[in-house]
């Protein structure tokens, strides 16, 4: 079974730029998780979607953060313009449903602001 | 809300040794928890998932306890292997809203030959 694919693997961007990172979860997993996880903390829910509806964006920063998940499969989650304090590893999780299954994680992207 | 919190924070042990990571959490109404392990620089991978009606998990040289009363779960590593050298995370989902995880903020174990 082929996991959570994520790229870019690694990033490297100007503060102000715009970035786009890509998700595409397991098969037929319904629900997409996008984490943010600071160096020394555990991983900060950002959004979660159901099919391609939004669950829960609350902690999700919305006047630089956007992200969509087309046909209920892949997802891209962009930053807009970004901040030192985004640098972070961005993880893509997916599950079978929101009903308790086990969640399965991507390798992430590592995102530097300079 | 609910918190959850991975005390200590790193941990250092001689290959072989049998260990006890610990995880607490605030509020006792949880859906599930799961045990991660997440390699430097990679994505999380899950080691074990307890559901509320179950006491532990066991699979291979870990087995995970879960004690809702007293808000606390531990993960046992039984002969520690320097190829356990990883952060392990804890996060569980709560009742009110199992869609949710909260994550701790991670033990980092040190395995060392």
């Amino acid at each position: 079974e082929a996991g959570v694919a994520q790229s870019p693997r690694y990033k490297i961007i100007e503060k102000r730029q715009s970035v786009a990172f890509w998700c595409n979860p397991i098969s037929g997993h319904a629900t997409l998780y996008w984490y943010q996880q600071i160096l020394g903390q555990g991983p900060k829910l950002l959004i979660q979607f159901q099919n391609n509806g939004v669950v829960d964006d609350s902690q999700l920063p919305k006047d630089r953060f956007s992200a969509e998940r087309l046909k209920g499969v892949d997802s891209t989650l962009k930053i807009q313009p970004a901040k030192l304090e985004d640098s972070a590893v961005y993880l893509c999780a997916s599950s079978l449903s929101s009903s308790g299954s086990s969640a399965f994680f991507g390798q992430g992207t590592r995102l530097t602001v300079v | 809300k609910q918190e959850v919190t991975q005390i200590p924070a790193a941990l250092s042990v001689p290959e072989g040794e049998n260990l006890v990571l610990n995880c607490s959490f605030t509020d006792s109404a949880i859906y599930n928890l799961q045990w991660f392990r997440q390699d430097p620089g990679k994505g999380l991978t899950s080691l074990l998932l307890i559901q509320s009606s179950q006491r532990e998990q066991t699979s291979g040289r870990l087995n995970a306890s879960l004690d809702k009363s007293s808000g606390r779960s531990t993960l046992y590593i039984a002969a520690s292997q320097p190829g356990d050298s990883a952060t392990y995370l804890c996060a569980l989902r709560p009742l009110y809203n199992f869609n949710k995880f909260y994550f701790g903020s991670g033990t980092k174990l040190n395995v060392k030959p």
